[in-house]
């Protein structure tokens, strides 16, 4: 099983629309999630991390649900700058280490007028 | 607002040739990360770094590789013998601390 799973899509959605975005993660132990942005040939650009109780930033929301292992993102209202590939990022290692991000391979999000 | 940032942004090498990509963290982060991202691939972990030592590194960061902090604001990766695999963008991060990490715009290395 991969580590981190998302639907690579393309998602075409007009803009105004609400979309949502799926990830499932392999290690039950993960402790630390997030959301990247990823511009095309760009670097990962933070956008939220994702916390147990949900969280909201503006039009973007971000679940956690530790026993199906799953996170989700919700984009309210989409705008033509959404356009970009949404990592879903989990952080590997235990308590105080430093640990590494492991990456999905993105979900790519195209806006159209 | 602090940026990591990279130089070169693009560097061409000859298979066989050394590379030494640069990176200056944000400066009041601790904890540093290099990162690799095949075209079309995702984003893989290469090493982290903390107190001038290595604290992981991925089965990909093999002898070829090394990294450097070689004064207080550079961050450095070296790759000794590049080959046609190596061919990549290569993002260095950082951290405050063991949470949120920072990517640079990273540099394109395309090996002939």
């Amino acid at each position: 099983r991969k580590e981190v799973e998302q639907d690579p899509g393309p998602f075409n959605v007009p803009e105004g629309a609400t979309v949502a975005f799926n990830c499932t993660y392999s290690n039950s132990a993960s402790q630390s999630f997030f959301w990247y942005r990823q511009d095309c040939r760009k670097e990962p650009k933070l956008l939220m991390s994702v916390y147990s109780s949900g969280n909201e930033d503006g039009r973007f929301t971000a679940q956690l649900n530790r026993a199906s292992q799953y996170i989700s993102l919700l984009i309210r209202d989409s705008k033509l700058s959404d356009s970009a590939t949404y990592l879903c990022v989990v952080k590997s290692g235990y308590g105080g280490s430093q640990g590494n991000l492991i990456f999905g391979k993105g979900t790519k999000l195209s806006v159209k007028p | 607002e602090p940026e990591v940032t990279q130089t070169p942004s693009h560097q061409v090498t000859q298979m066989g040739q050394e590379v030494i990509l640069r990176c200056v963290p944000i400066s009041n982060h601790l904890y540093f990360y290099w990162y690799r991202q095949i075209l079309g691939q995702k984003v893989e972990f290469l090493v982290s770094f903390y107190n001038n030592e290595i604290s992981e590194k991925s089965e990909i960061f093999d002898d070829q590789f090394s990294v450097e902090r070689p004064d207080g604001s550079n961050f450095t990766l070296k790759i000794r013998s590049t080959k046609l695999e190596d061919s990549a963008m290569y993002f260095c991060a950082s951290s405050p601390d063991l949470y949120e990490q920072y990517f640079g715009p990273g540099t394109r290395l395309t090996v002939t």
